[in-house]
């Protein structure tokens, strides 16, 4: 299985750019296409896509949130941050097989 | 709009059985894939199982191969999740979604299942 690794946890202040990182243990990349996704999890609610296929911004979110990368290394941007976007952030690849990152808890500094 | 209502969680002994629901509305259920994603209480997200569109094709997580099986109504807009020889490590939130090209663009509210003596 494809391994995805993030930091479990990054502190930023409101208004500033909060860089959340994933690697995977291989390339999820074929060709131009990258299958990398990216969630939003807020406590006690479901997941929420923000980015598929590394920088495509999903339906109805703010273009606050941002992604790049290909290869093995991706990053979801917020910029600026705001303090609803306190919650938990996912990474998820389908270049083989589906799996998750551990994900990365986001907190006010 | 899009919903996915899930049910048929609770509280069951190892060994025993259960079976979820996921009804869908607001897209073509039809002609899409449905995914069961499972979250442990305080761990993060593990897919388990997809259905294509038209029943076609099923893939299991290697943790659920073999006891869980996914199927699905397309005439009642339905997703169903069967659950055999349930362990504790299978205790989770269990979550329904869209397929989206292999991403999840929907996700349901999620329902509870606890397997415990």
């Amino acid at each position: 299985d494809i391994v995805l690794t993030q930091s479990p946890v990054l502190a930023v202040s409101l208004g500033q750019r909060a860089t959340i990182s994933c690697r995977a243990s291989q390339s999820v990349s074929i060709s131009s296409i990258n299958l990398m996704h990216w969630y939003q999890q807020k406590p006690g609610q479901q997941p929420k896509l923000l980015i598929y296929r590394a920088s495509n911004l999903a339906s109805g979110i703010p273009a606050r949130f941002s992604g790049s990368g290909s290869g093995t290394d991706f990053t979801l941007t917020i910029d600026p941050v705001q303090a609803d976007d306190i919650a938990a952030y996912y990474c998820q690849q389908s270049r083989e097989s589906l799996t998750f990152g551990s994900g990365t808890k986001l907190e006010i500094k | 709009e899009v919903q996915l209502v899930e049910s048929g969680g609770g509280l069951v002994k190892p060994g025993s059985s259960l079976k979820l629901s996921c009804v869908a509305s607001g897209f073509t259920f039809s002609s899409y894939g449905m995914h069961w994603i499972r979250q442990a209480p305080k761990k993060g997200l593990e897919w388990i199982a997809l259905i294509y569109y038209d029943s076609s094709n099923k893939y299991y997580a290697d943790s659920v191969k073999g006891r869980f099986t996914i199927s699905r109504d397309n005439s009642k807009n339905t997703l169903y999740l069967e659950m055999n020889s349930l362990r504790s490590e299978d205790t989770a939130m269990y979550y329904c979604a869209k397929d989206y090209g292999s991403s999840f663009d929907w996700w349901g509210q999620g329902v509870m299942v606890t397997v415990s003596s």
